[in-house]
């Protein structure tokens, strides 16, 4: 079966730091695109970072310097590593696997199931 | 960053009536342009992709329109399983690709 399954969201101290973690199955992340987006409470959809065209990496400006995605292609993991976190990152943080399109566009086509993570003292 | 403004931001609908929500790129996008059905407590999930391409397993009253800058997803004969909150999402080019504010659509 085709999933993804994110851990490592919990409550956490601003400045402080948390790992995401997402596991692959039925597919290899090594072969595709892979995301983060997130979702704060009560708003809408925004990017966070993405694996694309091979090993290029892409963070929103809201976090960048903060968060780094990476992968280990031996656990078919992706992470997102999150530092000096503030009260505006808490969201629900999603995996996303990233598929092209016939046309070559690019769509968030297998998401995980979400992952909360609150930052407050 | 592509900017993408959907509109309306929320309707009221009753069941069996025919719905459309717009989005709107800043720029020309192509037909690079997706949209997305999140209900409550879940993940979403992709509708329609290249703007008018149903996705495997989606119900045919789900239909995609327009190219460029203009795009429309219509929903003919809304069901009770269709409350819920859609967004678009452009793909031209390099990452962000970004996302609308979302549509809700709620039961009249």
């Amino acid at each position: 079966e085709v999933q993804l399954v994110e851990s490592g969201g919990g409550l956490i101290q601003p400045g402080g730091s948390l790992r995401l973690s997402c596991a692959a199955s039925g597919f290899l992340v090594s072969n595709n695109y892979m995301g983060w987006v997130r979702q704060a409470p009560g708003k809408g959809l925004e990017w966070v970072s993405v694996f694309y065209s091979g090993d290029i990496t892409y963070h929103a400006d809201s976090v960048k310097g903060r968060f780094t995605i990476s992968r280990d292609n031996s656990k078919n993991t992706v992470y997102l590593q999150m530092n000096s976190l503030r009260a505006e990152d808490t969201a629900v943080y999603y995996c996303a696997r990233v598929g092209g399109t016939y046309r070559g566009g690019w769509a968030l086509d297998i998401w995980g199931q979400g992952t909360l993570v609150t930052v407050s003292s | 960053d592509i900017q993408m403004t959907q509109s309306p931001l929320s309707l009221s609908a009753s069941v069996g009536d025919r719905v459309t929500i717009t989005c709107r790129a800043s720029q020309s996008i192509n037909s690079y342009l997706n949209w997305y059905q999140q209900k409550p407590g879940k993940a979403p999930k992709v509708l329609i992709y290249d703007a008018s391409s149903l996705q495997s397993g989606v119900p045919s009253r789900f239909s995609g329109s327009g190219s460029g800058t203009d795009f429309t997803l219509t929903i003919t004969s809304l069901q009770p399983e269709d409350f819920a909150t859609y967004y678009c999402q452009q793909s031209y080019s390099t990452p962000p690709w970004t996302f609308g504010q979302g549509t809700k659509v709620e039961i009249k």
